[in-house]
């Protein structure tokens, strides 16, 4: 049982380079997200799904794509590579909202 | 003003000392509690739900005050194992919000 997998660790990307990074969960959880963690704001929702085909927006969506094609994977895309995108992201799933696993994150630095 | 309002510490405490923390949110539809933990470059975990009753683990008591709008989190008997970074959560269905407090730190001190 290895929880919420993301990979990669560490990206380092130049301005206007696009990526994804993966995410998958083997809980079968319902709910899935990504957030982005910067010094001294905590956390913030990026993208939501509740369910395979379901996504949602959370309070800082602009630059990033999501899709959720099964229940166990939720890929997030950046689209052009901003500085300002540099930061740590985490997937989490949970089976209730609020209640979530964490996967290990990625460090993404924008050059 | 910020929807989760902690206080970013650090507390440095002693070993063995009782510390408390509190977070305040401002939106009266807030529905769920949570605490977590996050230690220093790793993922957050899920510590404890907070109940309108209050609830224990352990050596970990949370409680609501929904009247005052705030949560807390008491750690008895501290161990060094405590240091952490300690982050409330809150829940808005009615707007699809979880919004993450700012987080506390606490250190413990031999």
């Amino acid at each position: 049982n290895a929880g919420v997998t993301q990979t990669p660790k560490f990206q380092v990307l130049k301005t206007g380079q696009s990526m994804t990074l993966q995410c998958a969960q083997d809980m079968n959880h319902e709910y899935m997200s990504w957030y982005r963690q910067d010094p001294g704001m905590g956390l913030r929702l990026i993208h939501y799904s509740v369910g395979a085909g379901i996504t949602d927006q959370g309070e800082v969506p602009n630059g990033y794509n999501v899709s959720r094609s099964t229940t166990e994977d939720f890929p997030l895309r950046l689209l052009s590579a901003a500085p300002s995108q540099t930061s740590v992201y985490f997937c989490a799933s949970s089976y209730s909202r609020g209640q979530d696993t964490f996967g290990s994150g990625t460090r993404l630095t924008v050059v | 003003r910020k929807e989760v309002e902690q206080d970013p510490g650090p507390f440095n405490v002693p070993e063995g000392a009782t510390v408390a923390f509190n977070c305040t949110y401002s939106n009266s539809a807030s529905q769920s509690f949570f605490w977590y933990r996050q230690d220093c470059r790793k993922e957050p975990k899920l510590l404890m739900s907070v109940y309108s009753s209050g609830n224990e683990d352990g050596r970990f008591t949370a409680q609501l005050n929904r009247a005052s709008q705030y949560i807390s989190l008491l750690i008895r008997d501290s161990k060094l194992s405590d240091s952490a970074t300690y982050l409330c959560v809150v829940t808005v269905p009615s707007a699809s919000k979880i919004i993450f407090g700012s987080g506390t730190r606490l250190s413990i001190r031999p």
